[in-house]
């Protein structure tokens, strides 16, 4: 089992849709939760990052994270065609003098006109 | 504030040729990645610097690959000999105030015939 499971998609939205991106994760040492947007022959971008259980919101964007669960969510909300793009689930933990930062495989958002 | 610079954008080499890759952290950013993006996956993390200090390489294959930042600035990445499965996205990053933040370049992508 892969420390952090994100499903690929592809996840294809009409615009004005609340979009729904998930992921789950095995390792309780993580502490810190990140979402990464990345555009086509693009770098990642970071767009959301927290380290508490519950939600953080950010204009369109909340970020949702579960401890318990071990499984975090990121919401858009009126997407937009310019949303479209592949978004990163991203894990860390820091100890020891390290710091390791996981991420996800990306699921990929087309939001349609 | 300009970003994370890359270059080149893209490299077709043959196998068993070697390659290097160059980057320009932001400006002040003493912390660098280099992270590998195989196709459909999120990036995986190869080295991480502080200013000159590769202080995490395990995940670097040392056997032909290499990496050096002689004056805390700019870094390059080298494979020698490349390898089919060495085709990818090669990621540099640099850190902002935290290692949750990092502001990734535009990749390098590498395609070995």
């Amino acid at each position: 089992q892969k420390e952090v499971e994100q499903d690929p998609g592809p996840l294809s939205v009409p615009e004005g849709a609340i979009v729904s991106l998930n992921c789950t994760y095995s390792n309780s040492a993580f502490q810190y939760f990140m979402w990464y947007r990345q555009y086509s022959r693009k770098g990642p971008e970071l767009l959301m990052y927290t380290y508490s259980s519950g939600n953080k919101e950010d204009g369109r964007f909340t970020a949702q994270v579960d401890k318990s669960s071990k499984y975090i969510s990121l919401f858009i909300r009126d997407s937009q065609p310019s949303d479209s793009a592949t978004y990163l689930c991203a894990m860390g933990y820091s100890g020891a003098g390290s710091y390791q930062l996981t991420f996800g495989k990306g699921t990929k958002l087309s939001v349609i006109p | 504030e300009a970003g994370v610079v890359q270059s080149p954008r893209y490299k077709i080499i043959e196998k068993k040729q070697p390659v290097a890759f160059w980057c320009n952290p932001i400006s002040g950013h003493n912390t660098l990645y280099w992270y590998r993006q195989n196709l459909g996956q999120g990036p995986e993390l190869l080295i991480r610097y502080e200013n000159e200090e590769a202080v995490d390489d395990s995940q670097l294959p040392k056997d032909r690959f290499s990496a050096e930042r002689l004056k805390g600035v700019d870094s390059t990445l080298k494979i020698q000999p490349a390898e089919l499965g060495d085709s990818a996205v090669y990621l540099c990053a640099s850190r902002g105030q935290t290692d949750n933040e990092q502001f990734f370049g535009p990749g390098t992508r590498l395609t070995v015939l």
